[in-house]
């Protein structure tokens, strides 16, 4: 069975500077992706970033990118020159063999 | 223009009442899910339906049905709610589900509150 673990309840990082979150999952399936979600005090979920398996190269969205490595079944998310706005729950996806699978989610507090 | 609504935004009832929450997309999605975020911020799938059939069915109690009138829709509805089920209960679309990599579009989410 799938799942996914993120290990960091709660992080704090001070504005401008840079944080990674971990997730690490497990699963026997070759095809699938891994989702970064975010979500702000609004409640409302956002894609953060995207990554395909079969991809080697790390998925990158302007301040965010992602450090997958197949192997380990990990995938971490850096966030760099970090924003008041980053502050939220940050939710690790996983979605295949027709199962869509959310970590338990890490509390980012970006301090000014 | 609103991609994934929900209605209603709040929701607060008795215990053993029956309630039904609404969804719409106006993505021209096939694929529509609802999801139970509990307390603790843990999202778990309900139900996946793609194009008005039922695709993924996890582990729910069959209090809760989803009902898919068609493609645009795809409403959650709960008999006899019991204290257990408070909780925010998301709305999210994609494109077709064969295509693993489609992003998720979610709704605003429905608090539902049992007394």
């Amino acid at each position: 069975a799938q799942t996914v673990t993120q290990s960091q309840p709660e992080m704090s990082v001070q504005e401008a500077e840079t944080v990674t979150l971990s997730c690490t999952y497990d699963t026997s399936e070759n095809n699938y992706y891994l989702f970064w979600y975010k979500q702000p005090p609004s409640r409302q979920m956002i894609l953060v970033i995207r990554q395909e398996a079969y991809k080697q190269q790390n998925a990158t969205e302007n301040r965010f990118s992602v450090n997958f490595q197949k192997a380990a079944k990990s995938f971490s998310l850096k966030i760099s020159d970090s924003q008041l706005g980053d502050t939220a729950m940050y939710f690790c996806a996983f979605v295949g063999g027709f199962k869509t699978i959310f970590g338990a989610g890490t509390r980012l507090f970006v301090k000014a | 223009d609103t991609a994934v609504s929900q209605t209603p935004k709040y929701l607060v009832t008795q215990m053993g009442n029956d309630k039904s929450i609404k969804c719409e997309q106006n993505l021209g999605h096939d694929t529509m899910y609802w999801y139970k975020q509990d307390s603790k911020k843990f999202l778990k799938i309900m139900f996946s339906y793609n194009n008005k059939e039922l695709i993924i069915n996890e582990t729910v109690p069959n209090r809760f049905s989803p009902k898919s009138p068609d493609k645009a829709h795809l409403n959650l509805h709960i008999n006899s709610l019991e204290l257990g089920d408070s909780a925010v209960y998301f709305c999210a679309s994609s494109r077709e589900s064969g295509g693993l990599g489609n992003e998720q579009f979610f709704g605003p989410g429905t608090r539902l509150t049992v007394l």
